[in-house]
Formats: structure tokens, C-alpha cells, sequence
């Protein structure tokens, strides 16, 4: 069974300062995850997926197969980040996306 | 191209009633699934239909059913509800069920209260 946990339900950081947020995973196949994120009133969307190794907001994830973790970085935080994030794990038949429970992030000024 | 859209917004149901919740998928997706997020929790994955097919199920009971049409827009039907299946309801479409590369948009999802 694939699982996605994520520890904080809540991180609270002021402006500027660095940003990890944590997600841990099992999964028996080859993994493929996803950053999603859910702005105030607007609907969840992608952030960033593992298989782009991109930077996106100034958002970063890296892979570790071996801690099975995907934790989300940012090296400064920005008040306009503050949102819920969501730690999704795709299983090899593409069919099915399995979350976490979420991180709310509040930046403060 | 138009996004996901789904209806109701906010619906409040009784205990042992039915509903229906409704989804168009974003232009050119063919595949279409749903998602139940409790207040506090994640997205749950319920199922997954392609080309009018369902395409795999998540730990839902039968009482979860759906469909899809031709047009490839959806239906999520829950009966005998119960208290705990107040959740918001999340569609999501993308291009193809099994390229798993493909990005998946999310609608605004509907609001169920089961009194």
C-alpha cells in the first residue's frame, strides 16, 4: 500500500527565513511525487513534480530514495507563499494520486 | 481552454439521502477522477474513469458510484448517506489515465453537509 505522510500540520516562519517542509513516503514500485499547493480561496494545483528536478516559485524538491522523503525547500520565504501544501504520490498505473495531510505555511511579515 | 468546473458549489443533504455532484473536465482530458477531502485531511482518491469507464477505485464503499459521458464530463452519485461523508468533493481531469507525466487539474470542488 502507497502512503504519503507529512509530520507538521502547521509551519510558521517569519519573512526571509529558509523553509522546509517535510513529506515521507512508502511505496513498493518506482515512486513519482508531487508538490501541490492551496492558496487561500483558489483551487490546488500543481507546485512542482520530482521527474523536472525544477524550481518553481523558488520552490525546490529533491527525491531521496533512500530516506524515502520528498521535503519541499525554499532558501527564503515570502508572505504571498503562505498557503496549504500537499505532498501526492502517483502510483505506476498513473491512475491514482495518494496525499498527505497537508502543511499549512504562514509566513510572517 | 476551460478549466474544471463543478456543481453544486455548497449543497446540504439529510442522513440517508442521496446525492449527485457534477464535473466537466477541462478541454481535450479524457479521463476524470474524484477525490474526497475531509475538513483537515488530504484528498482521498475515490475513482478514476477513462472513456466512460471506471479505472480504478480507491477505499470507497459501493454506495460511491460514477460515471461518465461521452462528453467525457462526470458524475459522482453517493446513496444512504452518512454524517461522515460531509467533505469537500474534488474533481480532477487530465489527458490520459496511464502517463503519469501528464499534469492533473483540480475544479473548486463541491461542498457536501450530511445532517
Amino acid at each position: 500500500a502507497q502512503r504519503v505522510t507529512q509530520p507538521e500540520k502547521l509551519l510558521s516562519v517569519f519573512k526571509g527565513a529558509p523553509v522546509e517542509l517535510k513529506c515521507n513516503y512508502s511505496y513498493s514500485g518506482s515512486p513519482e511525487l508531487f508538490w501541490y499547493v492551496q492558496y487561500s480561496r483558489q483551487r490546488l494545483q500543481l507546485l512542482l513534480r520530482h521527474i523536472s528536478r525544477e524550481s518553481i516559485k523558488g520552490f525546490t524538491a529533491d527525491l531521496n530514495k533512500g530516506e524515502t522523503s520528498f521535503h519541499l525547500k525554499k532558501p527564503f520565504a515570502q508572505e504571498e507563499d503562505s498557503a496549504m501544501y500537499y505532498c501526492a504520490l502517483h502510483n505506476n498505473a498513473g491512475n491514482m494520486l495518494t496525499f498527505g495531510g497537508g502543511t499549512r505555511l504562514m509566513v510572517k511579515p | 481552454e476551460t478549466g474544471v468546473t463543478q456543481s453544486p458549489t455548497h449543497l446540504i443533504k439529510t442522513r440517508g439521502q442521496q446525492v449527485t455532484l457534477r464535473c466537466s473536465s477541462q478541454s481535450g482530458h479524457n479521463t476524470v477522477s474524484w477525490y474526497q477531502q475531509a475538513l483537515g485531511q488530504g484528498p482521498q482518491f475515490i475513482f478514476q474513469y477513462y472513456r466512460e469507464e471506471e479505472n480504478g477505485r480507491g477505499n470507497f464503499p459501493p454506495r460511491f458510484s460514477g460515471l461518465q459521458f461521452p462528453n467525457y464530463s462526470s458524475e459522482l452519485n453517493v446513496n444512504a448517506l452518512e454524517l461522515d461523508d460531509s467533505a469537500l468533493y474534488l474533481c480532477a481531469s487530465s489527458p490520459t489515465s496511464t502517463h503519469s507525466g501528464n499534469t492533473i487539474y483540480f475544479g473548486e470542488g463541491s461542498w457536501l453537509t450530511v445532517v
